[in-house]
């Protein structure tokens, strides 16, 4: 399948180990946040969410943070695995429109 | 479907062809996006579709994109005298409904690779 994990800021980590992926999103009128996975050959798949109104929100073994006095959100993978292996691309959404605008993504390599 | 569906998965084309891209989406989802990805690159907002109108099309580069959603519910990407520079991998995805909740995030198909030489 094809990779987009090419040109991509790349994240490596040890199996085992967690995992922190960064984004710095450009909207301040965005109120909603969205982290997807994305394999080789296939498409986004959701992963979790976040609020402007929460600055924290925990599913299965990942974190979302979210600071809005910097625009800035992160994804933490808890005991990443081989098959976290993908590339991570943050989403936001807000005020006027419903479109879902993506950020560049990051590549996040575990090594077995 | 159980899915979002995209076809075909792969187009090879040549520079001037008109192509046609088909999306169906979720079955009862009123709301489909197209987006364009490009190697190393986050998807890229194309237009949206809630029912049959394209309620947002800002990002349709130029007037050669073109789509159709006709029964609110299988959309078609339509391009034409297609370049270079439009190869890239377009994405269908849908949701319920134009409300951002987690019940209805979108959901994408694999996508179609276009490639035009």
């Amino acid at each position: 399948g094809e990779s987009v994990g090419l040109h991509l800021p790349t994240l490596s980590v040890q199996e085992g180990d967690n995992s922190i992926i960064n984004c710095a999103y450009s909207n301040s009128a965005s109120d909603y946040f969205i982290w997807y996975k994305q394999e080789s050959g296939k498409g986004p798949q959701f992963i979790i969410d976040i609020r402007s109104n929460m600055d924290k929100r925990q599913g299965q073994r990942v974190t979302v943070l979210l600071n809005k006095t910097v625009k800035h959100l992160s994804l933490q993978i808890a005991a990443t695995q081989p098959g976290d292996s993908a590339v991570y691309f943050c989403a936001e959404t807000g005020g006027a429109t419903n479109k879902l605008i993506f950020g560049t993504g990051t590549l996040l390599a575990v090594q077995p | 479907g159980a899915g979002v569906s995209q076809t075909p998965s792969n187009k090879v084309t040549e520079k001037g062809k008109y192509v046609e891209l088909r999306c169906d989406p979720i079955s009862g989802h009123t709301a489909l996006y197209w987006y364009r990805q490009s190697l190393g690159q986050g998807p890229e907002f194309l237009i949206y579709f809630q029912g049959t109108g394209a309620a947002d099309d800002s990002g349709l580069p130029n007037d050669r994109f073109f789509a159709v959603r006709p029964e609110g519910s299988v959309s078609t990407l339509k391009i034409q005298r297609t370049e270079r520079g439009d190869s890239a991998v377009y994405l269908c995805a849908s949701k319920i409904g134009p409300e951002q909740t987690r019940a209805n995030v979108l959901t994408f198909g694999a996508g179609s690779r276009l490639t035009v030489l």
